[in-house]
């Protein structure tokens, strides 16, 4: 099946830095990929939609300048969190469509942010 | 997308099988039902999906009831490591490039 890689797995920085955080699908190509983000004992939520070739699309309540996303390539989306505090510290996960057309994801690892 | 309705947490012992029901009485007729789980820390993982009929592939079965308004993924042999939390999705047919919304799932135990 469908491979989404994603990097770093886990990452703690400084308050007021930026994390950038890496998906690529590996052996497809996706137009689109979706960005998640998990609180610990919740479930996954929906941030923003990447879109090769322009501009994400943003949830609502989701800051689109805290929360950079470019798609520059049929393989690779990455996520900036940029500015970071401690309530950003989550789980950040990646998602791509396959190329059939049933709806099924394919996602990455994970990437653990902590902020200190 | 339809709303799904599951248990927040279920227990089975290792070896026997594990039913996992899901709510979903408001699907419409093109919606499909997919599952996934997610394993603590990890990425959420596909595990099957279905429209009306029910499907079995290596990882489980799929049954879906004939007015389609509930269905119950079966991992006919639970072992420990599929631990996980259990997603129940409906989403539209034909939407390959619509995310997935997740609801709070089950909380599955594997006991040994």
């Amino acid at each position: 099946g469908a491979v989404v890689s994603q990097h770093p797995s886990w990452v703690i920085c400084k308050s007021g830095t930026s994390v950038k955080i890496e998906c690529r699908s590996l052996d497809f190509q996706a137009t689109t990929m979706f960005w998640y983000r998990q609180f610990p004992k919740q479930s996954l939520m929906l941030m923003a939609t990447s879109n090769e070739g322009s501009k994400a699309t943003y949830e609502q309540g989701v800051e689109k300048d805290k929360f950079l996303i470019n798609h520059a390539s049929l393989t690779l989306s990455t996520l900036t969190v940029t500015s970071a505090h401690p309530e950003d510290s989550s789980f950040y996960i990646c998602s791509a469509p396959g190329t059939g057309n049933t709806g099924e994801l394919f996602f990455g690892e994970g990437s653990r942010l902590t902020v200190l | 997308d339809a709303k799904t309705t599951q248990p927040p947490s279920m227990d089975c012992a290792e070896g026997r099988a594990a039913n996992l029901p899901c709510n979903h009485s408001t699907i419409s007729g093109n919606e499909y039902v997919y599952w996934y789980r997610q394993i603590h820390s990890q990425g959420p993982q596909y595990i099957i999906h279905g429209l009306k009929n029910n499907e079995t592939n290596e990882m489980a079965s799929l049954i879906i009831t004939e007015d389609r308004k509930s269905s119950t993924l079966i991992l006919p042999h639970a072992t420990l490591r599929d631990t996980a939390v259990y997603y129940c999705i409906v989403t539209a047919a034909g939407t390959g490039r619509r995310a997935l919304t997740f609801g709070s799932g089950t909380r599955l135990q594997v006991q040994p």
